[in-house]
């Protein structure tokens, strides 16, 4: 069964950093998302994708995150400059878009900003 | 503004026993209710949904829109049940989830 992947599975960084996490959504999945998991905290959306723009976004997503789709297959999400409280596990997810489809999750990125 | 709420953190139950999730939701218009599980280092799953009315793996859950929740129900727990359980909202038509903080369900043999 196709599966979303996500790479890699644990990033460390120094605050101040640019990060990069990347998604590979199932291949004829439409609709693309981020949300990402504070240790202990809710998993919160942070962006949805479609047709190669953000479709919405919440208030976490601010300046200093991007996300980009640029092969037709990966989909990337990219925070400028890290900061501590960015460190959270951060899960990509897909979707077909046709109606009573749900959405499929990667098996998430731990991000930590030391 | 979507709200879910998952009251418990913790919820150890033993083998055989009954095993109710409460879930409530805030939420004015038309919602979509699901529930996700996610087993130990495993990746996030739907476990079921309000629309489909399906029983998977014995659990159950009843969308009630009057006490705006969305109980997740087994009558006899397993030892594989044991897991992480979210439930989560999103608006008809539109997939963006909202999440509870989810339960810790541990079974005892």
């Amino acid at each position: 069964e196709p599966e979303v992947t996500q790479t890699p599975s644990h990033q460390v960084t120094q605050m101040g950093q640019e990060v990069i996490l990347r998604c590979v959504p199932i291949s004829n999945h439409l609709y693309f998302y981020w949300y990402r998991q504070i240790l202990g905290q809710k998993v919160e959306f942070l962006v949805s994708f479609y047709n190669n723009e953000i479709s919405e976004k919440s208030e976490i997503f601010d300046d200093q995150f991007s996300v980009e789709r640029p092969d037709g297959s990966n989909f990337t999400l990219k925070i400028r400059s890290t900061k501590l409280e960015d460190s959270a596990m951060y899960f990509c997810a897909s979707i077909t878009g046709e109606a009573a489809d749900t959405q499929y999750f990667g098996p998430g990125t731990r991000l930590t900003v030391l | 503004a979507q709200r879910v709420t998952q009251p418990e953190k913790l919820l150890s139950v033993f083998k055989g026993a009954p095993v109710e999730l409460k879930c409530n939701y805030s939420y004015s218009g038309s919602p979509e209710l699901f529930w996700y599980v996610q087993y130990s280092r495993q990746r996030l799953q739907l476990l079921l949904r309000h629309i489909s009315r399906e029983s998977i793996k014995g659990f159950t859950a009843d969308l009630n829109k009057g006490e705006t929740s969305f109980h997740l129900k087994k009558p006899f727990a397993q030892e594989e049940d044991s897991a992480m359980y979210y439930c989560a909202l999103c608006r008809y038509g539109n997939n963006r989830l909202a999440f509870g903080k989810g339960n810790q369900v541990v079974v005892i043999p």
